[in-house]
């Protein structure tokens, strides 16, 4: 069964500080996804990686995957108040078909 | 190109009930998955349809069942409502072009109140 674990679950930032939340799963598996959920609102899609060594970059985050080691980073560089939400990691199955298993999610909260 | 679209947004339900909710996939998009999210066991898989057959099913009891229509459009059907399945409801489509797992992109939801 394929477990996705994320950490930190809640994470207290000051603005202009770097940080990054971990995501790990459980099984092989070579497509992982990101994204970003505001309260109330559904989830909007951050970034698709693909392969071992994926790195992909959109303004003040950036995420890779070590297929090798089942660990994707998200990390934060320079937060801003705007950056608040909670982040979701999900893996796929490697079936054929549509299934992903989410994290936990990791609520930001960014304080001026 | 307009997105996912889920009806109703809102809906309240008494136990015993059964309700009804509908996804429509952006256009051209033949896979529509389906997730449960509550803040005690987060996002879970529901099940997937693609070509109007069930491709792939998550672990829920036998109350929650889907179809998908030869438009895309797919929906999900929970009979003898719980209180347990107050939840937000999420829909995703995705290209699917090879029939092979794509990126998923989720509608707005319908957020279930059981009472």
């Amino acid at each position: 069964e394929l477990k996705v674990e994320q950490n930190p679950l809640f994470l207290s930032m000051q603005e202009g500080k770097n940080y990054t939340i971990y995501c790990n799963y459980s099984t092989t598996s070579d497509r992982l996804y990101w994204y970003r959920q505001d309260p109330g609102k559904s989830l909007e899609s951050l970034f698709v990686l693909l392969s071992n060594g994926a790195v992909k970059q959109e303004g003040r985050l950036m995420a890779s995957l070590d297929t090798k080691a089942r660990l994707s980073t998200l990390h934060i560089t320079a937060a801003v108040h705007d950056l608040s939400a909670t982040y979701f990691c999900a893996v796929d199955h490697n079936n054929a078909g549509n299934m992903l298993t989410f994290g936990g999610g990791t609520r930001l909260m960014v304080k001026p | 190109k307009a997105g996912v679209t889920q009806t109703p947004r809102y809906l309240i339900k008494t136990r015993g009930q059964q309700v009804t909710l509908s996804c429509s996939p952006i256009s051209g998009h033949r896979s529509v998955s389906w997730y449960q999210q509550t803040p005690g066991q987060g996002l879970q898989f529901l099940f997937e349809y693609f070509s109007e057959t069930q491709r792939n099913k998550g672990n829920f009891p036998g109350r929650f069942s889907g179809r998908q229509f030869s438009n895309s459009r797919s929906e999900m059907n929970v009979s003898t409502l719980e209180l347990g399945d107050s939840a937000l409801y999420l829909c995703a489509s995705s290209l699917a072009l090879a029939g092979g797992p794509s990126e998923q992109f989720f509608g707005p939801g319908t957020r279930l109140t059981v009472l």
